[in-house]
């Protein structure tokens, strides 16, 4: 069966430091890959998705996740994050053979020091 | 954007009662929706897949006659708790998909249901 594993539960940084969120996932077919943001007191939007291509795929609000097949990882960064930042990052994986559900990682919780 | 509408946004029922929710498409056609529950600070779980015109696809570990799914058209679905008792008390979220397979889901804002 799917999982995704995100390792890191809460970080926390300062403004205009870079982030690197992990991101692994274990199925040995094609897999669909996001992530998803959830700011506080609002819904789960989504950040970036990977399907095929460029596996350096680029989302919104400064964000870029790197799909390595090899290491089942889709890591998210960004260069300098800022206060709105702040939020709870859900990595998810759709595996091809499972009937389009998604399977969420356990989430990252964001803080960032003003 | 694709907007996903879950009504109501919060709901307080006392325990033996039932408790419907609704997941609505509102600019486009989706023949999948999923609904997920997600407990304080941890993540979200799925509980089932609804698929327009026939039966819900359950998780394991999920009750299918407590948390009964109806999926009657490409824009609505519906979860019905039924018999709530205090441990259902959780945060529900639905989201759907558009009918392409490749894209995202969208969420609706979730249901926080209390139960007394």
């Amino acid at each position: 069966a799917q999982s995704v594993s995100q390792h890191n539960h809460h970080v926390i940084l300062s403004e205009a430091a870079s982030l690197e969120l992990g991101c692994n996932y274990s199925y040995g077919g094609t897999v669909n890959l996001f992530w998803y943001v959830q700011y506080p007191g609002q819904h789960l939007q989504l950040l970036l998705k990977y399907f095929s291509g460029d596996p350096l795929v680029k989302g919104i609000k400064g964000f870029e996740a790197e799909f390595i097949k090899s290491k089942f990882s889709f890591n998210l960064r960004k260069p300098s994050v800022q206060w709105s930042d702040t939020a709870e990052y859900f990595c998810a994986v759709n595996a091809y053979s499972s009937a389009s559900k998604i399977i969420f990682g356990s989430g990252t919780r964001l803080s960032i020091r003003p | 954007g694709a907007v996903v509408s879950q009504h109501p946004s919060w709901v307080i029922c006392k325990s033996g009662t039932s408790v419907k929710i609704e997941c609505r498409s509102l600019d486009f056609q989706a023949t999948t929706m999923f609904w997920y529950r997600q407990f304080p600070k941890q993540s979200l779980m799925l509980m089932a897949t609804s698929n327009e015109g026939s039966k819900a696809t359950y998780e394991q570990g999920v009750e299918k006659d407590k948390f009964l799914i109806n999926h009657a058209s490409l824009t609505l679905s519906t979860l019905t708790v039924t018999s709530a008792h205090p441990e259902d008390s959780s945060f529900y979220i639905c989201s759907a998909r558009e009918t392409d397979a490749n894209s995202p889901l969208h969420f609706g804002n979730g249901t926080r249901l209390t139960v007394t």
